[in-house]
């Protein structure tokens, strides 16, 4: 089983959309959560954090939910430069390595 | 964010060579890194972990042997791809955490094209 499990997608919704991707986690001793964002041939770049109360930032909403263990992001007033696919990462608990989700593609279209 | 250096950014090599990559992180010290390699249209898998002074930690099914790192400092760690193969070309990308910093942050990533 992996470490982290994503929907590839693609979602594609139209400007001004809502979505919402999901990402799942295989051990339940795991630290830290973050959403990265990675553009066509480009590298990741952090998102946000991922608190367990859950935590806002403009239009993007993150959320962990350690009992069903997966994190979820949302996103409101979809823009056409949102469009790209976002990762979840899921800290061990040794802090010591990183797993990234397969990432969920996004094209958000006029 | 901190920033982490990755290069070259772009490297075509012939079959049968070795390549360096190197990362380094300009404003913090990194005692832990990451390699991690990517396929077109698939996710990042991670390579290996270094810690500074350490050896390598391999994930399964990566070859220690081929794929070379070392993080002898901790503002730097290389990866050497020896003797490589068509199907090493990839886009291989490093990270760095370390400190107080409990995210991690990326190099520009190496696009590497075996001929």
């Amino acid at each position: 089983r992996k470490e982290v499990e994503q929907d590839p997608g693609p979602f594609n919704v139209p400007e001004g959309a809502t979505v919402a991707f999901n990402c799942t986690y295989s051990n339940s001793a795991s630290q830290s959560f973050f959403w990265y964002r990675q553009d066509c041939r480009k590298e990741p770049k952090l998102l946000m954090s991922v608190y367990s109360s859950g935590n806002e930032d403009g239009r993007f909403t993150a959320q962990l939910n350690r009992a069903s263990q997966y994190i979820s992001l949302l996103i409101r007033d979809s823009k056409l430069s949102d469009s790209a696919t976002y990762l979840c990462v899921v800290i061990s608990y040794n802090f010591n390595k990183f797993y990234f989700g397969s990432g969920t593609k996004l094209n958000v279209k006029p | 964010g901190a920033v982490v250096s990755q290069h070259p950014s772009w490297v075509i090599c012939k079959s049968g060579t070795s390549v360096k990559i190197e990362c380094r992180s300009l404003d913090f010290q990194a005692t832990t890194m990451f390699w991690y390699r990517q396929f077109p249209k698939q996710s990042l898998m991670l390579m290996a972990t270094s810690n500074e002074g350490s050896k390598a930690t391999y994930e399964q099914g990566v070859e220690k042997d081929k794929f070379l790192i070392n993080h002898a400092s901790l503002t730097l760690s290389t990866l050497t791809v020896t003797s490589a193969h068509p199907e090493d070309s990839s886009f291989y990308i490093c990270s760095a955490r370390g400190g107080t910093l409990t995210e991690a942050f990326f190099g520009q990533g190496t696009r590497l094209t075996v001929v």
